[in-house]
């Protein structure tokens, strides 16, 4: 199985930068497609697909969120941190199966 | 607009089963996939496995082998996941999710059905 690997938490001010890393055991790439995806997830919520292969925004999420990176190792940036951004933040692979996800980073504000 | 709705919170025994169902409304049922996620309180998200809503073949995530069965009722729009001799450890939150080809994720979910096993 792939194994993502993220921290578990992150402290940001207000109006900062925040950068939510994933490692993955194996790289989660085939040809140009980097099959990895970010989520948010709010207490009491189902997730809300945030980035989508990588580096493509999802419909309606605002441009604040972005993605980057290939192979085995991805980010997700949040600039500027919003008080509404407080949430858990998972990586997903779809690369192979099982489509594992990562332990998930919570935000938090500093 | 597209959406999953998910059956309601169900309180069992252990040994007891249960089955919990995802009606997709929106689109054409048979086109996506649909998978399904576990999350235990205070956890992370496990993903179970999946079913092609097309010909109707699951498939397991090991660890949810054995107990578990993914099911449709296709003429209904509706994926449904059954848990059989139910364990405190399967006390959860199940959501069901959209698979589709184009994200490679999950773009639409379920709200969830918590399910709690309790003596």
């Amino acid at each position: 199985d792939i194994v993502l690997t993220q921290s578990p938490a992150l402290a940001v001010s207000l109006g900062q930068r925040a950068t939510i890393s994933c490692r993955a055991s194996q790289s989660v790439s085939i040809s140009r497609y980097n099959l990895m995806h970010w989520y948010q997830q709010k207490p009491g919520q189902q997730p809300k697909l945030l980035i989508y292969r990588a580096s493509n925004l999802a419909s309606g999420i605002p441009a604040r969120f972005s993605g980057s990176g290939s192979g085995t190792d991805f980010t997700l940036t949040i600039n500027p941190v919003q008080a509404d951004d407080i949430a858990t933040y998972y990586c997903q692979q779809s690369r192979e199966s099982p489509f594992t996800f990562g332990s998930g980073t919570k935000l938090e504000i500093k | 607009q597209i959406q999953l709705v998910q059956s309601g919170p169900e309180l069992k025994k252990p040994g007891e089963s249960v089955k919990i169902s995802c009606k997709a409304s929106g689109y054409t049922f048979t086109d996506y996939a649909m998978h399904w996620v576990k999350q235990a309180p205070g956890k992370g998200l496990k993903w179970m496995g999946w079913i092609n809503t097309y010909t109707g073949k699951p498939t397991y995530a090991d660890d949810f082998k054995g107990r578990f069965v993914f099911s449709l009722e296709a003429s209904a729009s509706t994926a449904n996941l059954q848990i059989s001799n139910l364990k405190n450890e399967d006390t959860a939150t199940y959501f069901c999710a959209r698979f589709s080809l184009d994200y490679g994720g999950y773009r639409y979910w379920g709200q969830g059905v918590m399910v709690t096993v309790s003596s």
